[in-house]
């Protein structure tokens, strides 16, 4: 398995400001993905991080919105950036870890935009 | 069409009581499967995988039936504890993974 952090773990924004989450894992991982999850509803892929290039985004996201580094193997980091309160949401980090392709998730950064 | 899709929930049950859920995938390249859990306000945490054969820890059943396209998820002796949103998860190759909507389990004294 894997043990997964994320800062900051909530935070209250004020639109139009942007916010930079942080994810460290404890063990080298190839894979790692944001997620987006909104009250009641399930989990919604943002994008696969990869180390060394440019993130992968999914359809209605893109990078000047939700940069993404990952500098090295055990961290990455999210940024939303000129939120709205839409953006309210928990964003979660995850990752693939063990043989059998099983995905770890961080605790979540629960953010809330005024 | 979703690409996972899953029971509507949400399910009440008493204690002690046998439930079910099911979960269908349409891609039929999928390779991986798996069930989690989560918790209100909590991240999803890996119950378990899903084996052609089909596998069993504790009071846990997963089946996978490829033919057909869905998994299953067997509770039995359902506790209080077991009360929360089980997510049916399918993977079509080592990369990104496909989450269903989640059917919320409430297992009443």
């Amino acid at each position: 398995s894997a043990v997964i952090s994320q800062k900051p773990s909530r935070d209250i924004c004020q639109r139009g400001t942007s916010l930079t989450i942080q994810c460290q894992v404890d063990s080298q991982v190839t894979m790692m993905f944001w997620y987006r999850q909104q009250p009641g509803q399930s989990l919604t892929l943002i994008a696969t991080a990869n180390q060394g290039s440019e993130a992968t985004y999914e359809s209605g996201f893109v990078i000047d919105k939700f940069p993404i580094s990952r500098p090295n193997l055990t961290f990455s980091t999210l940024t939303v950036s000129n939120m709205s309160p839409e953006d309210s949401s928990i964003y979660l980090c995850s990752v693939v870890a063990g043989g059998g392709h099983e995905q770890f998730f961080g605790p979540g950064t629960r953010l809330t935009v005024l | 069409r979703k690409e996972v899709e899953q029971d509507p929930g949400p399910f009440n049950v008493p204690e002690g009581a046998t439930v079910a859920f099911n979960c269908t995938y349409s891609n039929s390249a999928s390779q991986s499967f798996f069930w989690y859990r989560q918790d209100c306000r909590k991240e999803p945490k890996l119950l378990m995988s899903v084996y052609s054969s089909g596998n069993e820890d504790g009071r846990f059943t997963a089946q996978l039936n490829r033919a057909s396209q869905y998994i299953s998820l067997l509770i039995r002796d359902s506790k209080l504890s077991d009360s929360a949103t089980y997510l049916c998860v399918v993977k079509a190759n080592a990369g990104k993974s496909t989450f269903g909507d989640g059917t919320t389990l409430t297992v009443k004294p």
